[in-house]
């Protein structure tokens, strides 16, 4: 399996643009989190989902963020209109279940979004 | 609240010396902790976790944990540092949120080993 995928590895864009970030987990994983990653606030979860469905999107900043996932190999995350604070790097995740909570996470590499 | 806490933003070795990251947690119920290694320009990778069972968890590339119910913590440790492990090391335990279980991210310790 070539592991999680997402989609641009870099992005640069400027404040009030709409930016899309892609991710494809491993086949066959039922669980998918996005992530968001700075150097001040460290690791976020910022939503994720069970079989397609969001389950928790508490971490979600503000409405200018939205996650989708229409099929079980495919989700989005999309911010509109971005804004230079929304810099950071953006992980994709996924895992088999989480049958209590012990099932590992697979990360994708991440997109580095930059917005000017 | 449910936490975990790396105390150590950096931790400095030297190459060939044994190393340790420090974790500790704050949970209820039982402590399903993991750690994870980030090199740079590159995802999160799982290195070993504890579920139940022994206190000291075997991962890859030679490192160990150890869990310690006492002391909260779950600190993760090689005997023998090589430059290549240079890193942010994560910890992570599982909480409650929407139903299911989700691992929580400390902030992170960067390691740096030098040659």
């Amino acid at each position: 399996d070539a592991g999680v995928i997402q989609s641009p590895r870099h992005e640069v864009t400027e404040m009030g643009q709409e930016v899309t970030l892609r991710c494809k987990p491993i086949s066959g994983h039922d669980y998918l989190f996005w992530y968001r990653q700075t150097m001040m606030r460290g690791l976020e979860l910022l939503i994720y989902f069970n079989n397609n469905v969001p389950i928790d999107d508490s971490g979600m900043p503000e409405d200018r963020f939205s996650a989708k996932m229409p099929n079980a190999s495919f989700s989005t995350l999309k911010i509109q209109p971005s804004e230079p604070r929304d810099s950071a790097v953006y992980f994709c995740a996924s895992s088999r279940g989480l049958a209590g909570g012990t099932e590992t996470q697979y990360f994708g590499p991440g997109t580095r979004l930059l917005v000017l | 609240a449910q936490s975990v806490a790396q105390p150590e933003d950096q931790v400095n070795v030297a190459e060939g010396n044994p190393l340790t990251v420090k974790c500790t947690y704050s949970v209820s119920g039982n402590p399903y902790l993991f750690w994870y290694v980030q090199y740079p320009n590159r995802g999160l990778q799982f290195l070993l976790k504890y579920i139940t069972g022994d206190n000291l968890v075997k991962g890859s590339y030679g490192f160990e944990a150890e869990f310690n119910k006492s002391q909260t913590s779950f600190h993760l440790k090689k005997p023998s540092a090589l430059v290549s492990d240079s890193a942010l090391y994560f910890c992570a335990v599982r909480v409650s949120r929407g139903g299911s279980y989700i691992p929580t991210f400390g902030r992170g310790t960067s390691l740096i080993v030098h040659p």
